[in-house]
């Protein structure tokens, strides 16, 4: 079946330093994909998404390539600021019959002054 | 603005009490859903409809109950049957069939 694998945190990081955080998916087709970011006591807001395979998503420093043959959509940052420290999730909706969007368990990142 | 509105925001409960949580939407969506979050935890979809007057339940069902009479408008009861309510509850909507998800800011439900 449909599946997610994010990569577990907490995730520790200076300020300025990389940041990848991977993400892999089993689907049936080519769907969407998508990161979602939850800062500390709100719901969750799109980061970014791609449509296709090869499509490149960004937003806010972050980016994530759709890369068909390796089914990953990992998460990049050149340089992290205090201010990314949250939760991010990979979220590929997965068509099944029910429509259910299944959500990976997120990765808390959190920056050092 | 379009957007979701979940509230209240922080409610308080005795044990035995039912509660119910409200959610609305303005975007003009068919897809609804509801999921709980544990504190360092992932979400867990509770509930989800896809269109007024149906409903499905997700992996977490028991103990919770929705409605969906209006589009606008899927409100998720906690009831006495689920044994540990403590949670952050958090709505969604999407078009259907489901691309990007718009969350609420949650309802923080506290079990006294």
């Amino acid at each position: 079946g449909d599946s997610v694998t994010q990569m577990e945190g907490p995730v520790t990081l200076s300020e300025e330093a990389f940041l990848t955080i991977n993400c892999t998916y089993t689907a049936t087709g080519y769907p969407s994909l998508f990161w979602y970011v939850q800062y500390p006591g709100e719901g969750l807001q799109l980061l970014l998404k791609a449509t296709k395979a090869d499509d490149k998503g960004s937003n806010k420093g972050f980016e994530a390539t759709y890369r068909k043959e390796t089914t990953s959509f990992h998460l990049e940052k050149g340089s992290v600021q205090v201010s990314d420290s949250a939760v991010y999730f990979c979220a590929p909706p997965l068509y099944s019959s029910a429509s259910k969007i299944i959500f990976g368990s997120g990765t808390r990142l959190s920056i050092r002054p | 603005d379009g957007g979701i509105t979940q509230s209240p925001k922080y409610l308080f409960r005795k044990e035995g009490q039912n509660v119910t949580l409200s959610c609305e939407q303005n975007l003009n969506h068919d897809a609804m859903y509801w999921y709980r979050q544990d504190p360092g935890q992932g979400l867990r979809l509770i509930y989800y409809s896809q269109i007024v007057n149906d409903f499905q339940k997700g992996d977490i069902a028991e103990g919770y109950s929705v409605s969906r009479e209006k589009k606008e408008s899927f409100p998720l009861t906690v009831t006495s049957a689920q044994k540990n309510p403590t949670a952050f509850y958090l709505c969604a909507s999407s078009i259907h069939p489901p691309g990007e998800l718009f969350f609420g800011e949650g309802s923080r439900l506290t079990v006294l």
